[in-house]
């Protein structure tokens, strides 16, 4: 079962940031946060990564609680091409098999 | 640098044939996986594979579907005999190794419709 917990939707202004959370609750020590988007009729896009620390790429901000529990992922200039299934995933630990479980996601529109 | 390379794109078959799909990861990556995505729900591992020895495949529907990977680059998903809760998109994905630090990458998907 996935180990997140996010909205099944959520809406955006064009140009606004777009802050999508996730919990998290059961997570380990040594696990990452992954944040992958899926836009349709094509396979999921990969965004962002962190352990403990918060983490910025050219897509997005990624920021991690400091009890680890929960995160946000945050696309600081939301644009129409944003609108997608974003699945925030826990890895798991490295012992395992190391693969993505994938819940339900969130499904992001943006508005003119 | 080239992405997971996946084909056929689409697929439409017959209850009771076969078909296959053929991947071609990233150049290096070690971990291979697959999975089925339905219309409407996340992605589904169905087996993932470190170089050419399968690490998990308990989602795996053994019956009917299989799944190799020699000499330890591309790989090949089957399905035989295909049903109708088979119509599903495969994604296949690859990463450098099994630590939970490398990203996993995805192809686009092979789309494939039972009727």
């Amino acid at each position: 079962d996935a180990k997140t917990t996010q909205p099944p939707s959520m809406d955006c202004a064009e140009g606004r940031a777009a802050n999508l959370p996730c919990n998290h609750s059961t997570i380990s020590g040594n696990e990452y946060v992954y944040w992958y988007r899926q836009i349709h009729s094509q396979g999921p896009q990969y965004i962002i990564h962190g352990l403990k620390n918060n983490e910025t790429n050219e897509m997005a901000s990624l920021i991690i609680t400091e009890d680890r529990k929960s995160s946000t992922l945050i696309l600081p200039h939301a644009t129409l091409r944003d609108t997608a299934v974003y699945y925030c995933i826990v890895r798991v630990a490295p012992s395992s098999a190391s693969k993505i479980i994938f819940g339900s996601g969130t499904r992001l529109s943006i508005r003119p | 640098e080239a992405g997971v390379a996946q084909s056929p794109r689409y697929k439409i078959i017959e209850k009771r044939q076969s078909v296959a799909f053929w991947c071609n990861p990233i150049s290096g990556h070690a971990t291979l996986y697959w999975y089925q995505q339905i219309l409407g729900q996340g992605p589904k591992l169905l087996i993932q594979f470190q170089n050419n020895g399968v690490v998990d495949d308990s989602q795996l529907p053994k019956d009917r579907f299989s799944a190799e990977r020699l000499k330890g680059v591309d790989s090949t998903l089957k399905i035989q005999p295909a049903k109708l809760e088979d119509s599903a998109v495969y994604l296949c994905a690859s990463s450098l190794g099994r630590s939970s630090g490398n990203t996993i990458y995805f192809g686009e998907g092979s789309w494939l419709t039972v009727v």
